[in-house]
């Protein structure tokens, strides 16, 4: 069965230093999507980045990247220059893609990290 | 943008009552979605549906229900709520066409049941 895992339930980091949040996932498919998602203290959740499984580079998305490990099945989200906004909760998630017997969307997420930016 | 809005933003609510949870999205996707976070365990998928009275259930569909009469509205149920459903609950739409992008997730109600 898919499963997401995320270890760290907590983190801190200093204003301007760059920080890694882990993610690992389980799959037997060999086409998916990871995502990471953003949840600040307002409950919002904002899509940060996504790397499809036959994607041969890492996504980045402005200060946001993701270091895809396939043989290791890890998707780490790197924040690079942390602001105080960034404090908030991150999610990992990821998709099945089942092009011959439907895709549906849908996301198993991981128990989330929470990120504490300090000044 | 797709809006995804959810009816209620806080929800208190007592044992045993029937409580409906409203989802309604304007961007016409094919694919809605309800989930439950509680801390520890991330978000949980309840229901899902991909068309128009066409529904699956998730992980931990027991205690739940749902109805999609219309394609723009996806509306959960507690049939009789207990104290176990107190939880934040986030509604997510995705177009099939689109599911490179992830989901579009409404702002979440936070229900209390007492």
């Amino acid at each position: 069965a898919q499963k997401i895992t995320q270890t760290q339930p907590g983190m801190f980091v200093q204003e301007k230093e760059a920080v890694t949040l882990d993610c690992t996932y389980d799959t037997s498919d060999p086409s998916y999507g990871l995502f990471w998602y953003k949840q600040p203290s307002s409950g919002e959740m904002i899509f940060l980045i996504y790397q499809g499984s036959y994607d041969q580079q890492n996504a980045t998305e402005g200060r946001y990247s993701l270091n895809f490990q396939k043989a290791r099945k890890s998707a780490n989200l790197v924040i690079s220059a942390s602001q105080l906004g960034d404090s908030a909760m991150y999610f990992c998630a990821m998709r099945e893609d089942r092009p011959y017997s439907g895709n549906t969307g849908k996301l198993i997420f991981g128990q989330g990290t929470t990120l504490q930016v300090k000044p | 943008d797709v809006k995804v809005t959810q009816s209620s933003r806080y929800l208190v609510k007592r044992t045993g009552e029937k409580v409906f949870l409203e989802c309604v999205q304007d961007m016409d996707h094919e694919n809605m979605f309800w989930y439950r976070q509680d801390p520890g365990l991330g978000l949980r998928l309840i229901y899902f549906s991909y068309d128009v009275k066409m529904k699956e259930k998730g992980d931990i569909p027991e205690g739940y229900s749902v109805s999609r009469e219309k394609k723009e509205r996806f509306s959960l149920i507690l049939e009789s709520a207990s104290t176990n459903q107190t939880s934040m609950y986030l509604c997510a739409t995705v177009r099939v066409g689109g599911l490179h992008y992830g989901y579009t997730f409404g702002s979440g109600t936070r229900l209390t049941v007492v």
